[in-house]
């Protein structure tokens, strides 16, 4: 069945530095989504990825879809304390859409 | 306005008892769900409903039993509860079946002793 993968699990970075999440399916993907889960919160809509190759940028943060629709990323320019939390990928391949496993992100100041 | 509403937000109850969380939602979407995340954080699919039609039903046990009034609720009736369902259960919500945006519900933490 339809797997998607998301590394790293955690990432520890200070204030400032980058911050990349990698997220790969096991199927051709008709489009990914990107969720940010604050600790205690619930998901949050970031973005859908739709087309072969696109990027999407919103202010610091920068989305990919691969050529071949089956992985993405998520890179997170200069991160802040307020980025803190954990992020998923949500990829639709067929009928459902599977979340990964999640990225949480801690940020020290 | 909240858009996606649960109830309750936290529930602790014994093993063996039968519970239910309810869930609305006020954007006049076609399709809801109901996500199950454990302490991992993983983030489950459990059942899908469109129109009050059941789309998804994943791998789960027979104690667990969705039921959609009409499009805009969807609630979650758990039987015999068990330790190892205590979990955050998310409601969310999106336009249509094909996935757009989803919006989730602010979670309700169940939690069995």
């Amino acid at each position: 069945g339809q797997q998607v993968m998301q590394i790293p699990q955690y990432q520890h970075v200070q204030e400032g530095e980058d911050f990349t999440t990698y997220c790969n399916s096991s199927t051709t993907l008709s489009n990914i989504q990107w969720y940010k889960q604050r600790p205690g919160g619930h998901p949050v809509f970031l973005i859908q990825l739709v087309k072969s190759g696109e990027v999407k940028k919103q202010k610091r943060l920068t989305f990919q879809f691969g050529e071949a629709k089956k992985n993405s990323s998520l890179h997170i320019t200069a991160t802040q304390t307020t980025d803190v939390g954990t992020y998923f990928c949500a990829g639709r391949g067929g009928f459902k859409t599977i979340f990964g496993a999640g990225t949480r992100l801690f940020v020290k100041a | 306005d909240t858009a996606v509403s649960q109830t309750p937000k936290y529930l602790v109850t014994q093993m063996g008892n039968d519970k239910s969380i309810k869930c609305e939602q006020n954007l006049g979407h076609d399709t809801m769900y109901w996500y199950k995340q454990d302490s991992k954080k993983f983030l489950k699919i459990m059942f899908s409903y469109n129109n009050k039609e059941l789309i998804i039903n994943e791998t789960v046990p027979n104690r667990f039993s969705p039921k959609s009034p009409d499009k805009a609720h969807l609630n979650l009736h758990i039987n015999s509860l068990e330790l190892g369902d205590s979990a955050v259960y998310f409601c969310a919500s999106s336009q249509d079946s094909v996935r757009t945006e989803a919006f989730f519900g602010q979670g309700t933490r169940l939690t069995v002793v």
